[in-house]
């Protein structure tokens, strides 16, 4: 079965500080997409960053990264020093290719919700 | 022009009621989505429209019948709704379906079902 597992219902860091969020999936599908969101409380799904199946380097926008071990399937979004307006809820998605239309959909982890610390 | 508009940001409606939600965007996507988002839980997909076609219906019941009339608008029109249906409703849309390409969201409409 086709999966995104966000095991950290909730997470504190220190302002300044890195934090690391943690995302595994599951497919068999040799070709997939994965995407970290970020929604503050006012609702809007924010794009933060993005790592293809096949690409050989970590993907990195200014201070997100997400650590991706294919072999563990794991995407790991880390947060280098933390502002306080990383207060939010995160989520991990993965694209899937849907039965015969062959269109593409996402589906979402459960979310971690990051509290920084001042 | 990197946005997604949605109106109106809250609805109150009663469950005898007939509304609708309006999504617009003006970046050339094909693809646009509507999303129900209950509270501290992920968003769930709806409808997918590819190129102003119903491509995917997560077996929405019928009191949410979405409609594109053309590229750039997407409506949601509800009718006979329950409580359970109070939620925020995303809006989404990107360059097409087919590939990689992130979803760009609209702020969203917080909807109470009394």
């Amino acid at each position: 079965a086709q999966k995104i597992t966000q095991t950290q219902p909730g997470m504190f860091v220190q302002e300044k500080e890195a934090v690391t969020l943690d995302c595994t999936y599951d497919t068999s599908d040799p070709s997939y997409g994965l995407f970290w969101y970020k929604q503050p409380s006012s609702g809007e799904m924010i794009f933060l960053i993005y790592q293809g199946s096949y690409d050989q380097q970590n993907a990195t926008e200014g201070r997100y990264s997400l650590n991706f071990q294919k072999a563990r399937k794991s995407a790991n979004l880390v947060i280098s020093a933390s502002q306080l307006g990383d207060s939010a809820m995160y989520f991990c998605a993965m694209r899937l290719i849907h039965g015969s239309s062959n269109t593409g959909k996402l589906i979402f982890g459960q979310g971690t919700t990051l509290q920084v610390k001042p | 022009d990197t946005e997604v508009t949605q109106t109106p940001k809250h609805l109150v409606m009663g469950m005898t009621n007939k509304k609708s939600l309006k999504c617009e965007q003006h970046m050339g996507h094909r693809a646009m989505y509507w999303y129900k988002q209950k509270a501290k839980k992920p968003p769930e997909l709806m409808f997918v429209y590819s190129y102003e076609k119903l491509s995917i219906n997560e077996s929405v019941p019928s009191r949410f019948s979405p409609e594109c009339p053309n590229s750039s608008l997407l409506n949601l029109h509800l009718h006979a709704l329950q409580p359970e249906d109070s939620a925020l409703y995303l809006c989404a849309s990107n360059f097409e379906l087919a590939g990689d390409y992130e979803q760009y969201f609209g702020p969203g409409t917080r909807l109470t079902v009394t």
